[in-house]
């Protein structure tokens, strides 16, 4: 199974400002993927990164609000950007497995925008 | 939209087998049935996955229908920590221009009772 950290693990943010969460993996993989969970939610993808190209993202997701970089195969960052208290969620990283049959996940990032 | 349905939520006595049904009447020939379970607070852990076959690991059993329009994961013998909330995902397995994402319904919420 992949190990994946995630930072930071929470953050109290003040509304207007941005906030970037790292999602460093102890293996090479090829997708990365971002989530988030709303409170008392179940968790909706955002977006998908491949190294080497562009993000693609979901439904209601545009790169403006949530710009992610995807420098090599083992690290993911993701930005929330001017934020407000709707953002306030939690923000999970995922990859999967070598043989793409299963996805593991990070801790998540909580966050709280104030 | 999740292609999955399942119960909100569902009890189960500790050291008793509990039975997760989910509906998946739309599933394509392609597409496998994966279950995944967050622990309050925690990231999804991969529990099972399979695509006809019934199919059994440490954790868990997978009971697909021979239509493959259903499927009950059976934990055998539940305990506390067993308490969590299911998902019922169908996913395109990765490649051939699929991601391999996994886009998550409701899922159940399993309280295990002592």
């Amino acid at each position: 199974s992949a190990v994946i950290s995630q930072k930071p693990s929470r953050d109290i943010c003040q509304r207007g400002t941005s906030l970037t969460i790292q999602c460093q993996v102890d293996s090479q993989v090829t997708m990365m993927f971002w989530y988030r969970q709303q409170p008392g939610q179940s968790l909706t993808l955002i977006a998908t990164a491949n190294q080497g190209s562009e993000a693609t993202y979901e439904s209601g997701f545009v790169i403006d609000k949530f710009p992610i970089s995807r420098p090599n195969l083992t690290f993911s960052t993701l930005t929330v950007s001017n934020m407000s208290p709707e953002d306030s969620s939690i923000y999970l990283c995922s990859v999967l497995s070598p043989m793409n049959t299963e996805a593991f996940f990070g801790q998540g990032t909580r966050l709280t925008v104030v | 939209d999740a292609k999955t349905t399942q119960p909100p939520s569902m009890d189960c006595a500790e050291g008793r087998a509990a039975n997760l049904p989910c509906n998946h009447s739309t599933i394509s020939g392609n597409e496998y049935v994966y279950w995944y379970r967050q622990i309050h607070s925690q990231g999804p852990q991969y529990i099972i996955h399979g695509l006809k076959n019934n199919e059994t690991n440490e954790m868990a059993s997978l009971i697909i229908t021979e239509d493959r329009k259903s499927s009950t994961l059976i934990l055998p013998h539940a305990t506390l920590r067993d308490t969590a909330v299911y998902y019922c995902i169908v996913r395109l397995p990765h490649g051939s221009g699929n991601t391999g994402k996994l886009i998550f319904g409701q899922g159940t919420t399993l309280q295990v009772k002592p």
